[in-house]
């Protein structure tokens, strides 16, 4: 367990509808990482906050956006969605040292009928 | 822009042999480090092993070692005594410092252990 926590652990939905994907980073760690992973591709970066603030951003789609909140969770909110967005979507924390690995939940499974 | 490059798709390796993944990495940074994870079919993501670009020697977790070359900015996983455990996805990542402080990953390699 890595202690870090996503919900749902599976989504489904229709195209054109908004979701919300939930993450609580370990306890103490101050970044969360999103990441996108499509079937059979790699880990996508999105974006990443830090203590509230976003710190980097990847290839996010502007339907995408994400926010962390003062108790350090962080949500991910994808709207319009099409059925491309269908994917793995992995949330990750650590304390933001860079030589720090990233923690990673086990993700929540999207799937857009 | 960091960028980091798995050029084996797939890759088998015979149960109890040794297996080197590629992963070479492109970034103008001098301080960065090298992260490698494995995802089983379950889809977590499993820390392996980590290499800082200064540190002289080539990071080891039990049978996981790092051959790292950082002239030639190749970071390759060996996985000795493979198992049938072993049969996973792997990726390679990199950090840099001070440019962003995010992770990315490579592309990945499918590896397949035969009995």
């Amino acid at each position: 367990d890595s202690g870090v926590t996503q919900t749902p652990k599976h989504l489904i939905t229709a195209t054109g509808q908004r979701v919300t994907l939930r993450c609580s980073p370990r306890s103490g760690d101050l970044s969360v990482y999103w990441y996108q992973q499509s079937l059979d591709q790699g880990l996508q970066f999105l974006i990443q906050y830090y203590n509230g603030e976003e710190r980097a951003k990847g290839n996010i789609l502007e339907r995408f956006s994400a926010q962390q909140f003062p108790d350090l969770h962080s949500e991910l909110n994808l709207s319009s969605l099409e059925l491309g967005d269908s994917a793995l979507y992995f949330c990750a924390s650590n304390l933001d040292g860079a030589n720090e690995k990233l923690f990673f939940g086990s993700g929540t499974q999207l799937s857009v009928l | 822009a960091q960028k980091i490059t798995q050029t084996q798709p797939g890759m088998f390796v015979q149960e109890k042999e040794a297996v080197t993944l590629d992963c070479t990495y492109d970034t103008s940074d001098q301080s960065y480090g090298l992260f490698w994870y494995k995802q089983p079919s379950s889809g977590e993501m499993i820390f392996l092993i980590y290499q800082g670009s200064y540190d002289e020697q080539n990071a080891t977790e039990g049978r996981y070692s790092l051959n790292f070359q950082k002239a030639r900015k190749s970071a390759n996983l060996v996985i000795s005594a493979s198992q049938l455990g072993d049969s996973a996805m792997y990726f390679c990542a990199m950090r840099e410092v001070y440019n962003n402080n995010d992770m990315r990953f490579g592309a990945g390699t499918r590896l397949t252990v035969k009995p």
